[in-house]
């Protein structure tokens, strides 16, 4: 069964301290990794989409990577205005398109 | 429109009522999903249709839940018999499809729905 387990659950960070959030998955057939941003009483808005090992994707400062097992979401300098939950979703068996989504990270970015 | 619009924003109910979460996607769009969220999880997925027939429904929790698509554009979640427990945030998304791929789905702002 397609499985999304993200990492760490809730990160505090000063304005300008960099870290990366972690998104392990467990598919049948990777078609795609997705990353969103959900502000509270929002949907999600969407950032990135990887589909290789290997590939990269950068928007302002934040940076998306993929392995075969996880992706990361690097984020550099962060402002308050980053302060979100980010979400990561994997489309994987071929027999449906749906995507499943890990429980997200609430990131809180002080001054 | 320019984005996915979701009708009502909110929806209060009392317990045993019948509703309807209506959801107009991104013009052009073939794939639309239907997903569930509570405080602090991540989406939970229901059921996705491709054009007018549902392509996946494994996500309907028992048979009170039913959605439709009949000109594979406007779709409507029903819920019948609500119970407390139904209470969620619901989300709707779309994606189009290109050189047989589908692509990244975006979200409308969901319907919050509270069953008293």
């Amino acid at each position: 069964e397609d499985q999304v387990t993200q990492s760490p659950e809730a990160l505090r960070l000063q304005e300008g301290e960099s870290s990366s959030l972690n998104c392990s998955y467990t598919v049948s057939g990777l078609r795609g990794l997705f990353w969103y941003r959900q502000d509270p009483g929002k949907g999600p808005e969407f950032l990135f989409t990887l589909y290789s090992a290997g590939e990269e994707k950068e928007k302002e400062r934040l940076k998306a990577t993929l392995t075969k097992k996880e992706s990361f979401l690097h984020i550099t300098a962060p402002k308050p205005e980053d302060s979100a939950t980010y979400l990561c979703a994997v489309r994987g068996s071929y027999n449906t398109d749906k995507l499943i989504f890990g429980t997200g990270t609430r990131l809180q970015v002080f001054p | 429109g320019a984005g996915v619009s979701q009708t009502p924003s909110n929806k209060v109910t009392e317990k045993g009522k019948y509703v309807e979460l209506r959801c107009d996607p991104i013009s052009g769009h073939t794939a639309l999903y239907w997903y569930r969220q509570s405080l602090g999880q991540g989406p939970e997925f229901l059921i996705y249709f491709q054009g007018t027939g549902a392509a996946d429904d494994s996500g309907l929790p028992n048979d009170r839940f039913f959605a439709v698509r009949p000109e594979g554009s406007v779709s409507t979640l029903k819920i019948q018999r609500t119970e407390r427990g139904d209470s969620a945030v619901y989300l709707c998304a779309s994606s189009s499809e290109g050189q047989g791929v589908i692509t990244e789905a975006f979200f409308g702002q969901g319907t919050r729905l509270t069953v008293v």
